[in-house]
């Protein structure tokens, strides 16, 4: 069972270019999220779904956009990448039943020169 | 306007001993809190949660405690062991929302051999 995976783990983007980070989760899921935490700093909800087709915007959307065509995936696009994105990206996702407790996959370390 | 608040971004116990780590929170409408566990290059792992009908939730050595009336939330680990060195965040959500949480900044804790 390999739960929440997310890829790539690194990534250098020069200013201006454009990317996907990945997030697939194979536990059927029906909410993801995707975080971002800053040195020193807790983790900043940026969009989450509660089933495909049907994405919000979290705490700090600007820059990022998301798709949820399938359950399983959940990508986030960066456009016009700025060095105010470097940071460690963290998707998650949860049931409709749990205790809210979260499964994360390991993080993307994205770094904007 | 940081909705939780942890305060202390580090502390360092002896093993064996108690841990208390320590949650602020300002929104009233959170009714279910939740801490996670982080070690360096890993996502977050979920650790215990308490719901607001609650003032205690035990699992083990983590005991969580909550005072609603001072907004406050804590972890106690006992005894402490020194593969409790991570850093922990404290969470807080309203169970009516789309479950996403509200994270404090965290709090290194080192557990001395």
């Amino acid at each position: 069972n390999a739960g929440v995976t997310q890829t790539p783990k690194f990534r250098i983007l020069k200013i201006g270019q454009s990317m996907t980070l990945q997030c697939t989760q194979d536990m059927n899921h029906n909410y993801m999220y995707w975080y971002r935490q800053d040195p020193g700093m807790g983790l900043k909800l940026i969009y989450y779904s509660v089933g495909a087709g049907i994405t919000d915007k979290g705490e700090v959307p600007n820059g990022y956009n998301v798709s949820r065509s399938t359950t399983e995936d959940f990508p986030l696009r960066l456009e016009l990448a700025a060095p105010s994105q470097t940071s460690v990206y963290f998707c998650a996702s949860s049931d409709r039943v749990s205790n809210y407790g979260y499964t994360f996959g390991s993080g993307t370390r994205l770094t904007v020169v | 306007d940081q909705q939780v608040k942890q305060n202390s971004p580090s502390l360092s116990v002896q093993e064996g001993r108690i841990s208390i780590l320590n949650c602020d929170y300002t929104n009233s409408m959170f009714d279910y809190f939740l801490w996670y566990k982080k070690y360096p290059a890993e996502g977050p792992t979920f650790l215990i949660s308490i719901s607001s009908i609650k003032d205690k939730n035990e699992d083990g050595r983590f005991t969580v405690f909550l005072n609603k009336s001072a907004k406050h939330l804590s972890l106690h680990i006992v005894p402490s062991q020194p593969g409790d060195s991570a850093v922990y965040f404290c969470a807080a959500t309203n169970s009516g929302s789309a479950r996403q949480l509200t994270f404090g900044s965290g709090t290194q804790l080192t557990v001395l051999p």
